[in-house]
C-alpha cells in the first residue's frame, strides 16, 4: 500500500487565491482527518469524516476554508480566499474503525507545506 | 489546549542509552491514547498506542507507560539511535464522543553519537 497520499507537496500563492489540498486515504480505512501544523500552535484538528460524512468540523477556522470528501478515496481541503496566516503545513490522515466505534490509529500523508504570500 | 509554540523541550540523550519521554494528557476520561514520531519534512509516524484498561504496553524497543491517576504518559526508548531523532507526540482522544485525537505540543530527541 502506498500510504496516505496528498498534493501537493508544496504551495506558494498569492494572498487572495483560491488553494485546493488533495488526499487520497489508504485503501479500506473509512475515517479521514485533516490536520494543520504551525510552529506556535502544533498539530490541530481541522475537521474529519467517517464514511465519507463530515463528522466534526468545529476545527475548521473559518468559512474561508471548506472540505470535502465525494467518495471513499479522495478528499479536497479548499481555502477561499487565503491569507498569509494560513501559511502551515497540512496533513491528512486516514483510520478504520474497530467494531463498535473504537479509535484506531491514524495513518498520515507526508503533508502540503502551503506559503501564501 | 494552546501549543508551546516555537521553543520545544529537547531530551538530549547518547546513543545506546536508554530514553524516557514525558506526557501529560488533559482529560481524565480520555480512554485512547497514542505516541507519534515526526521526523523533519514527514508526517507524524505512528509508534504505539495504548487504551485505558492499560497501564503499560511494550513493542519493540518502546515502551508505554499510562499512569491514570496523575494524567501522565510517559514514551520509553530502549537502545536509543541516531535514527530515533524526531519531534515525539503524544495524542488522546479526549472527547471520546467525538472519536478525534487531541495532539500535545511535542517533545524533540536529539541522539548524541
Amino acid at each position: 500500500d502506498a500510504g496516505v497520499i496528498q498534493s501537493p507537496r508544496h504551495e506558494v500563492t498569492e494572498m487572495g487565491q483560491e488553494v485546493t489540498l488533495r488526499c487520497k486515504p489508504i485503501s479500506g480505512h473509512n475515517s479521514l482527518f485533516w490536520y494543520r501544523q504551525t510552529m506556535m500552535r502544533g498539530l490541530e484538528l481541522l475537521i474529519y469524516f467517517n464514511n465519507n460524512v463530515p463528522i466534526d468540523d468545529s476545527g475548521m477556522p473559518e468559512d474561508r476554508f471548506s472540505a470535502k470528501m465525494p467518495n471513499a478515496s479522495f478528499s479536497t481541503l479548499k481555502i477561499q480566499p487565503s491569507e498569509p496566516r494560513d501559511s502551515a503545513v497540512y496533513f491528512c490522515a486516514s483510520s478504520s474503525r474497530l467494531a463498535g466505534g473504537l479509535l484506531y490509529e491514524q495513518y498520515f500523508g507526508p503533508g502540503t507545506r502551503l506559503t501564501v504570500t | 489546549g494552546e501549543s508551546v509554540g516555537l521553543h520545544l523541550p529537547t531530551l538530549s540523550v547518547q546513543e545506546g542509552d536508554n530514553s524516557i519521554i514525558n506526557c501529560a494528557y488533559s482529560n481524565s476520561a480520555s480512554d485512547y491514547f497514542i505516541w507519534y514520531k515526526q521526523e523533519s519534512g514527514k508526517g507524524p509516524q505512528f509508534i504505539i498506542d495504548i487504551r485505558s484498561n492499560m497501564d503499560k504496553r511494550q513493542g519493540q524497543r518502546v515502551t508505554v507507560l499510562l499512569n491514570k491517576t496523575v494524567k501522565h504518559l510517559s514514551l520509553q526508548i530502549a537502545a536509543t539511535q541516531p535514527g530515533d531523532s524526531a519531534v515525539y507526540f503524544c495524542a488522546e482522544n479526549m472527547d471520546t464522543g467525538r472519536r478525534a485525537l487531541t495532539f500535545g505540543s511535542g517533545t524533540r530527541l536529539q541522539v548524541q553519537p
